[in-house]
């Protein structure tokens, strides 16, 4: 596809479920980067991949969030245990750049997560 | 700290009217600004990258590094104009840093 894909579009869950998140970047985009958007704020940084390696998990905001990119394209999002609070859209990101070599960062649909 | 700061969460303007829209950032260092627009039902996207220094739609904004600026504006506004719109900030590791967001509304 041309741009940047993520599915599902929406997910609901009850609490204490696990959910996965898919996002496919724009092929040969190096970096990848995840982002929570809560209802009425701005995206939020959770993690950042460059082909295959996770170099900054600083955002994630508790170790029940987990992210992976092993063959350095297709990326998941993982949430265990949700809580209610993880309610958001969840946006994926790529780039051909990288932290050295800036470039326009491609944004996905987004993912809405519900967590009932 | 590294943050941006949009002090307007709707801003309503009629068709023709001069539009501004407010961010400011805090960073140590030179930073690098940007731009994005969501439109309804459509994915964020691009606006303007401060860096490049050129026009999109009629829309300008410039670094001000004295007072910590980068206010988006445009002379007319048009009823397209009409979306979200957010300033971000590129943080250390290439990460975009997000202000809250502005909607703008149009009206004819």
């Amino acid at each position: 596809g041309a741009g940047v894909s993520q599915s599902p579009r929406y997910k609901v869950a009850k609490r204490g479920q696990d959910v996965a998140l898919r996002c496919d970047p724009i092929s040969g985009h190096v970096s990848l980067f995840w982002y929570q958007q809560a209802l009425g704020q701005g995206p939020e940084f959770l993690t950042y991949f460059q082909n295959e390696a996770q170099l900054d998990k600083s955002g994630l905001p508790s170790d029940r969030f987990f992210a992976e990119r092993p063959e350095g394209s297709v990326s998941t999002l993982k949430i265990q245990r949700t809580q209610q609070e993880d309610s958001a859209v969840y946006l994926c990101a790529s780039s051909s750049g990288t932290v050295k070599i800036n470039q326009p960062q491609h944004f996905g649909d987004g993912t809405r997560l519900s967590i009932l | 700290a590294q943050r941006v700061t949009q002090p307007e969460k709707l801003l309503s303007v009629f068709k023709g009217a001069p539009v501004e829209l407010k961010c400011n950032y805090s960073y140590s260092g030179s930073p690098e600004l940007f731009w994005y627009v969501q439109y309804s039902r459509q994915r964020l996207q691009l606006l303007l990258r401060h860096i490049s220094r050129e026009s999109i739609k009629g829309f300008t904004a410039d670094l001000n590094k004295g007072e910590t600026s980068f206010h988006l504006k445009k002379p007319f506004a048009q009823e397209e104009d009409s979306a979200m719109y957010y300033c971000a900030l590129r943080g250390s590791q290439g990460n975009l840093i997000f202000g809250k967001g502005t909607k703008l509304s149009v009206k004819p």
